[in-house]
């Protein structure tokens, strides 16, 4: 199993300002997940993000408003730019490897923008 | 383009009830199926992964089926109790790593 560290748990942001978000695992995975959470909503996948390369991002997902970075095997964070209200919402990131093991998740990021 | 359902999207039984939660997905091209648990305002839990070979996995009270060919899941909980009350969400792993979720059951276990 992997351990998965989310940072903040929760936070509450002004309109038009950013929030980055960190994701730390415990052990090394290929590959990370950031997925979205709105308001009595299942979860949407935003991108996936691969270590040495650029990440893949979902159809309604723009770089420019979610940029990832994945400087290493266990480490990913997801910004969340210029934000509005509407994306108040849940951040999850997650892992998953080669092979279509178990996925697991962090604790997810509470995003209130007001 | 798959997607998944689970039925009922809420759900209210006394204490000691012994409860199934449905889960059906489209396309039944599937490498694996998974059970999360999630308490309100939280990440999620996992509880059961049935890979498309597999009819069932057990983890204590709890039991999921999979029958790949009809596109279904369940996942049976025995004597429930109030600590059971959260969203149980049904994934399936399509392939090209990407998990597809459902709106997920709303349980409520009375004392």
């Amino acid at each position: 199993s992997a351990v998965i560290s989310q940072k903040p748990s929760r936070d509450i942001c002004q309109r038009g300002t950013s929030l980055t978000i960190q994701c730390q695992v415990d052990s090394q995975v290929t590959m990370m997940f950031w997925y979205r959470q709105q308001p009595g909503q299942s979860l949407t996948l935003i991108a996936t993000a691969n270590q040495g390369s650029e990440a893949t991002y979902e159809s309604g997902f723009v770089i420019d408003k979610f940029p990832i970075s994945r400087p290493n095997l266990t480490f990913s964070t997801l910004t969340v730019s210029n934000m509005s209200p509407e994306d108040s919402s849940i951040y999850l990131c997650s892992v998953g490897s080669v092979g279509h093991t178990e996925a697991f998740f962090g604790q997810g990021t509470r995003l209130t923008v007001v | 383009k798959q997607e998944v359902t689970q039925i009922p999207a809420a759900l209210s039984v006394p204490e000691g009830e012994n409860l199934v939660l449905n889960c059906s997905f489209t396309d039944s091209a599937i490498y694996n199926l998974q059970w999360f648990r999630q308490d309100p305002g939280k990440g999620l839990t996992s509880l059961l992964l049935i890979q498309s070979s597999q009819r069932e996995q057990t983890s204590g009270r709890l039991n999921a089926s999979l029958d790949k060919s009809s596109g279904r899941s369940t996942l049976y909980i025995a004597a429930s109790q109030p600590g059971d009350s959260a969203t149980y969400l049904c994934a399936v792993d399509t392939g090209g790593f990407k998990t597809i979720f459902g709106a997920g059951t709303r349980l409520f276990v009375k004392a």
